[in-house]
């Protein structure tokens, strides 16, 4: 089974509107981490956002925040006024277990291309 | 900022020839790795570096690959005899024990083309 699945392989969104994209993902870890990162076309990796599991608020950076619903395992993350900039991959991701050392396990990744 | 850096930043070679392709992680981080992203797919775990040994490995990580840290400041991943399967975008990748979040910190990757 899929760790981490990313259902859209590709979106549109028009300049300055919100965008989610999604993510789920399977662990039986009771202590595990989500992440998301930024691929532009360039190819660098940039982290963005982190949410662990048992914290209880939704994690927030800047224009980026994660939508971390426990129950149902999913981590979508919202971009929220959407700028050109904002074209890339985006990579959802997962660590099982404590922090230290722990590799992450990437989705699938989703497209995103903003319109002006 | 520290960054993450990757040699070369691309490297085109024959199928069958040794390839070593270098990083310099972030200097006070611990843990290593590679991953790799063959072209339009996920970003897939290769091996991960602690102490000086494997913590951990993936099955894409067989006899061909191996890695060392010959020094107090390189990681380096080397593929013995490059296949043509061989060819991705490879990115090392380091991390710190004291970041609450683990996350990993990436270099801007070598792109390998096997011929």
């Amino acid at each position: 089974a899929q760790k981490i699945t990313q259902t859209q392989p590709g979106m549109f969104v028009q300049e300055k509107e919100a965008v989610t994209l999604d993510c789920t993902y399977d662990t039986s870890d009771q202590s595990y981490g989500l992440f998301w990162y930024k691929q532009p076309s360039s190819g660098e990796m940039i982290f963005l956002i982190y949410q662990g599991s048992y914290d209880e608020q939704n994690a927030t950076e800047g224009r980026y925040s994660l939508n971390f619903q426990k129950a149902r395992k999913s981590a979508n993350l919202v971009i929220s006024a959407s700028q050109l900039g904002d074209s890339a991959m985006y990579f959802c991701a997962m660590r099982e277990g404590p922090a230290a050392g722990n590799k992450l396990t990437f989705g699938g990744g989703t497209r995103v291309l903003v319109k002006p | 900022e520290p960054e993450v850096t990757q040699t070369p930043s691309h490297q085109v070679t024959q199928m069958g020839q040794e390839v070593i392709l270098r990083c310099v992680p972030i200097s006070n981080h611990l843990y290593f790795y590679w991953y790799r992203q063959i072209l339009g797919q996920k970003v897939e775990f290769l091996v991960s570096f602690y102490n000086n040994e494997i913590s951990e490995k993936s099955e894409i990580f067989d006899d061909q690959f191996s890695v060392e840290r010959p020094d107090g400041s390189n990681f380096t991943l080397k593929i013995r005899s490059t296949k043509l399967e061989d060819s991705a975008m490879y990115f090392c990748a380091s991390s710190s024990r004291t970041r609450l979040a683990g996350e990993l910190f990436f270099g801007e990757g070598s792109r390998l083309t096997v011929l």
